[in-house]
């Protein structure tokens, strides 16, 4: 059974710091991961996915790595924001499968 | 990106009540849907998968009599929670598969269920 697990919990960092928020899974027979965004009380924002067969992807200043075969992943945000306060969820799926989540990294920019 | 949508965004209901909740693809058709179930700063728990036409897939220890998926179109698929308790309060968010698409899931904006 494919387990995801998120390091770290909480993170609490000031404005500007580049910071890095960790994915592992113990599954590596992965279709894709995919890298989504909650804020208190709302749904899911999908912010990156990243095919099994790619390495990373980017989107402004967020990018995402993929280490298929240590099954590991790996979210860098680039000079934070307040606005990047939130949850951030790593998902994997095995394609026709559903997404299986983390728990979460709570992020916390302080201004 | 696909839209998925969800109603109602959030019910109250009473203890022995039943409720709907609504999942709708609002630009593509979904064979595939899916319903999580998430506690206050918990992650998503998968709940079942909706397959268009077909009955449901339950996970583990949830009851299908209780929480009853109809996914009666390629567009919309429902849950019913039936005689809610106060601990089926939960916020619950459903998610449609494009299969044209890279195969990513989109979720909607959830539902939040408070049973008094």
């Amino acid at each position: 059974k494919q387990e995801v697990t998120q390091i770290p919990a909480a993170l609490s960092v000031p404005e500007g710091e580049n910071l890095v928020l960790n994915c592992s899974f113990t599954d590596s027979a992965i279709y894709n991961l995919q890298w989504f965004r909650q804020d208190p009380g709302k749904g899911l924002t999908s912010l990156l996915l990243i095919q099994s067969s790619q390495r990373e992807q980017t989107s402004g200043r967020l990018n995402a790595s993929l280490d298929k075969s240590s099954g590991r992943s790996t979210l860098y945000i680039a000079a934070s924001q307040p606005g990047d306060s939130a949850t951030y969820l790593c998902a994997v799926s095995r394609g026709n499968t559903p997404l299986v989540f983390g728990k979460g990294t709570r992020l916390s920019v302080i201004a | 990106g696909a839209v998925v949508s969800q109603h109602p965004s959030w019910v109250i209901c009473k203890s022995g009540t039943s409720v709907k909740i609504e999942c709708r693809s609002l630009d593509f058709q979904a064979t595939t849907m899916f319903w999580y179930r998430q506690f206050p700063k918990q992650s998503l728990m998968l709940m079942a998968t909706s397959n268009e036409g077909s009955k449901a897939t339950y996970e583990q220890g949830v009851e299908k009599d209780k929480f009853l998926i109809n996914h009666a179109s390629l567009t919309l698929s429902t849950l019913t929670v039936t005689s809610a308790h106060p601990e089926d309060s939960s916020f619950y968010i459903c998610s449609a598969r494009d299969p044209h698409f890279r195969g990513e899931q989109y979720f909607g904006p959830g539902t939040r269920l408070t049973v008094t």
